[in-house]
C-alpha cells in the first residue's frame, strides 16, 4: 500500500546533539513538507519542497534543515540551535499545487532532555 | 487573530449524538480540508473541498466560500470518533491549520 513512513515513532536525544528524522514517500508525490505540531497550536510548516534538489523555507525553520536528494525522501535534521526542539513531528506529501490533497505521516515525538 | 479559528476547542458527547464542528477562515483560499487525528498523533484527510458539500459515511463536511465558513458534521457519534479534528486550508501552496477540535464520545 502507498503511503509515508516516519521513523521513528519516538526520539530521544541530548541537548545539543543533531538528530535526523525520517520521512520516505512510495505515492510518487512531488511535493512534502515538515510540520512541527505543539500542545494548543495549529500545526506549523518548517521545511517544504516541490521537486527534487530543492526546497524551501517554512515559517519555523531556524535551527531546522532538510535535503531532497530522491523523490521518496526529505529527511528532516533537528540542529543544536534549534532552542525548544521537543515537539511531535509530522511529514506530509502532495502530487503538488495547492488543488491536491495531502497524505500524512504517523508522526515522530522528539524529546530532547 | 489566528488566520483559522476552530470551535469548539473541546467537545463531549453521548453515543448517537449528532455533532458539529465549525471553522472559519480570514484568507483567499483554494481547498479547505477537514483531517483527523488520533491519540497516536497520525493524521488521516477526512475531506478536502472547494465549494458545496461533500458525504463520507457518517461524516458530512460542508463550505460557505461566501462566508468563510466550513463546518464538519458527524451523524450517530460512536466512541471510536474520538479524535482530534483539525481544519486546514489551501493558500497558495501551503497549509494553513486550525489548533483544532478535541472530540470524546461516550458510550
Amino acid at each position: 500500500d502507498g503511503g509515508i513512513t516516519q521513523s521513528p515513532k519516538y526520539l530521544f536525544r541530548k541537548e545539543g546533539q543533531n538528530v535526523t528524522l525520517s520521512c520516505e514517500q512510495n505515492l510518487n508525490h512531488d511535493a512534502m513538507y515538515w510540520y512541527r505540531q505543539d500542545p494548543g497550536q495549529g500545526l506549523r510548516l518548517i521545511y517544504y519542497s516541490q521537486i527534487v534538489n530543492d526546497f524551501q523555507k517554512g515559517d519555523i525553520a531556524e535551527g531546522y534543515s532538510v535535503s531532497r536528494e530522491k523523490k521518496e525522501s526529505f529527511p528532516l535534521t533537528v540542529t543544536s540551535a534549534q532552542k525548544n526542539p521537543t515537539a511531535f513531528y509530522l511529514c506530509a506529501s502532495s502530487p503538488g499545487g495547492s488543488n491536491y490533497g495531502y497524505t500524512f505521516g504517523s508522526g515522530t515525538r522528539l524529546t530532547v532532555v | 487573530k489566528n488566520e483559522v479559528e476552530q470551535s469548539p476547542q473541546n467537545l463531549t458527547a453521548q453515543e448517537g449524538e449528532f455533532i458539529t464542528i465549525n471553522c472559519s477562515y480570514s484568507v483567499g483560499i483554494s481547498a479547505l480540508h477537514w483531517l483527523q487525528q488520533h491519540p497516536g498523533g497520525g493524521i488521516v484527510s477526512l475531506f478536502m473541498l472547494s465549494s458545496g458539500k461533500k458525504k463520507h459515511g457518517r461524516l458530512i463536511a460542508t463550505i460557505n466560500i461566501q462566508e468563510k465558513h466550513s463546518s464538519l458534521h458527524i451523524t450517530a457519534s460512536h466512541p471510536r470518533d474520538s479524535a482530534v479534528y483539525i481544519c486546514a486550508v489551501s493558500n497558495t501552496d501551503k497549509l494553513i491549520f486550525g489548533t483544532g477540535t478535541r472530540l470524546q464520545v461516550f458510550p
